[in-house]
């Protein structure tokens, strides 16, 4: 099946530990994206690439790294610099940066 | 910033009702997008709407995107208990910003 695969589902995180949450997607899709949404909260935007190699900071970047050496992986990183991780972070993707994008089922970052 | 404000903040209707919910957004858009999302799942695309005064369906639901170019409204027509979700609506600006702005959401809750 053709779709954007996020994992883990759920995940913890140390102080002062990275970690890092992976997407991939399968459908030949240009850019992708890496938001965080909180309860009650839209969608705020992390990080986005509109293509290999490239990528841009979104409107809440501090605390997150990306990497885009592949065309289908956009993993995301939460440093230990960012010091309210907890929340619900999904990944999209689409044909370029003017196309609907599409979403992968989410990861929920938790604190131990 | 963009600002998208989205209502009502939630609905809570009885099967077979009518539903509309709308965004207003405090700049213009060129795209307006509207998603559902489901407890612990990502966002999915609904209606995609490009063109001021585009009145687009899909199944039960309809949504229009605003001849002022800052609004757009979504109805869903015969609700089911299925229809029970988190409806998103979001907005692109145009040209080269690929970035979305999505408002807060709407919470339908459909009694049987």
């Amino acid at each position: 099946d053709g779709g954007i695969t996020q994992s883990p589902k759920y995940l913890f995180r140390k102080e002062g530990q990275n970690v890092t949450l992976s997407c991939e997607q399968n459908l030949n899709h240009d850019a992708m994206y890496w938001y965080r949404q909180d309860p009650g909260q839209g969608l705020r935007l992390i990080y986005y690439s509109q293509i290999v190699n490239d990528f841009q900071k979104g409107d809440i970047a501090e605390g997150y790294s990306v990497s885009r050496e592949k065309k289908e992986s956009f993993p995301l990183t939460v440093t230990s610099a960012q010091k309210n991780p907890t929340a619900f972070y999904l990944c999209a993707s689409s044909i370029s940066g003017s196309q609907p994008q599409h979403f992968g089922d989410g990861t929920r970052l938790s604190i131990l | 910033g963009q600002q998208l404000n989205q209502s009502p903040q939630s609905m809570f209707i009885q099967e077979g009702e009518d539903v509309s919910m709308n965004c207003t957004s405090s700049s213009i858009f060129n795209t307006w997008l509207w998603y559902k999302q489901e407890p612990g799942e990502g966002p999915v695309l609904l209606i995609a709407l490009y063109k001021a005064g585009e009145l687009t369906s899909n199944g039960r639901l309809t949504a229009q995107f605003g001849i002022t170019r800052k609004d757009s409204f979504l109805n869903i027509s015969a609700s089911i208990p299925s229809d029970v979700g988190i409806y998103f609506c979001a907005g692109r600006s145009g040209g080269s910003n690929y970035k979305l702005t999505f408002g807060k959401g709407t919470l339908l809750t459909v009694n049987p």
